[in-house]
């Protein structure tokens, strides 16, 4: 099972920010929190991943609280392109790496 | 340089029939995935190769499906007897080790008449 909840669908206006939340109460202290978005047609792309401090690259941000039961991940200036269903993954372990995929969320940039 | 390839792009085969598909990993990458998605919905973890370790299997949804990996690099994913239900695309993914992301493939579009 999936150990992360993230809302079915969002919509953001191109040019916004798109934040994406991203529940994973039950995470672990060795545990990290990857975002992945797939493209339709397209296999999924990796974004981004971070422990418990928050992280930046050319992409997005990601957001994590101090408790890390939850995390934001953030577009800066959404684009048409960015529309995408994205993954928010928790890492089960060093050893278990059976990388479960939830349904994520649907983002739907708005022209 | 290369990413993780897959053939073929599109399969269409009948009801009953043994298919298979190639996983071709990013050189030097030591674990590799296959997982499945449905029209629609999220991806289906299946099986998990790590190195020279036995692969975790735990996700394979009948013993109609198998998979291999020979040499430690290509991956071929086999389904016997194919079902209607088996219609989906069939993703690999490798990595090169614990700490990084996964690369994916373009997916193998399986189609059972």
């Amino acid at each position: 099972d999936a150990k992360t909840t993230q809302p079915t669908s969002m919509d953001c206006a191109e040019g916004r920010a798109a934040n994406l939340p991203c529940n994973h109460s039950t995470i672990s202290g060795n545990e990290y929190v990857y975002w992945y978005r797939q493209i339709h047609s397209q296999g999924p792309q990796y974004i981004i991943h971070g422990l418990k401090n928050n992280e930046t690259n050319e992409m997005a941000s990601l957001i994590i609280t101090e408790d890390r039961k939850s995390s934001t991940l953030i577009l800066p200036h959404a684009t048409l392109r960015d529309t995408a269903v994205y993954y928010c993954i928790v890492r089960v372990g060093y050893r278990d790496d059976k990388i479960i995929f939830g349904k994520g969320t649907r983002l739907h940039i708005l022209p | 340089g290369a990413g993780v390839s897959q053939s073929p792009s599109n399969k269409v085969t009948e009801k009953g029939k043994d298919v298979e598909l190639r996983c071709d990993p990013i050189s030097g990458h030591t674990a590799l995935y296959w997982y499945r998605q449905s029209l629609g919905q999220g991806l289906e973890f299946l099986i998990y190769f790590q190195g020279n370790s036995a692969p975790d299997k735990s996700g394979l949804p009948s013993d109609r499906f198998s998979a291999e990996r020979t040499g430690g690099s290509v991956s071929t994913l086999t389904i016997q007897r194919t079902q209607q239900e088996d219609s989906a695309v069939y993703l690999c993914a490798s990595r090169r080790d614990h700490y990084n992301e996964q690369f994916f493939g373009p997916g193998t579009r399986l189609t059972v008449l």
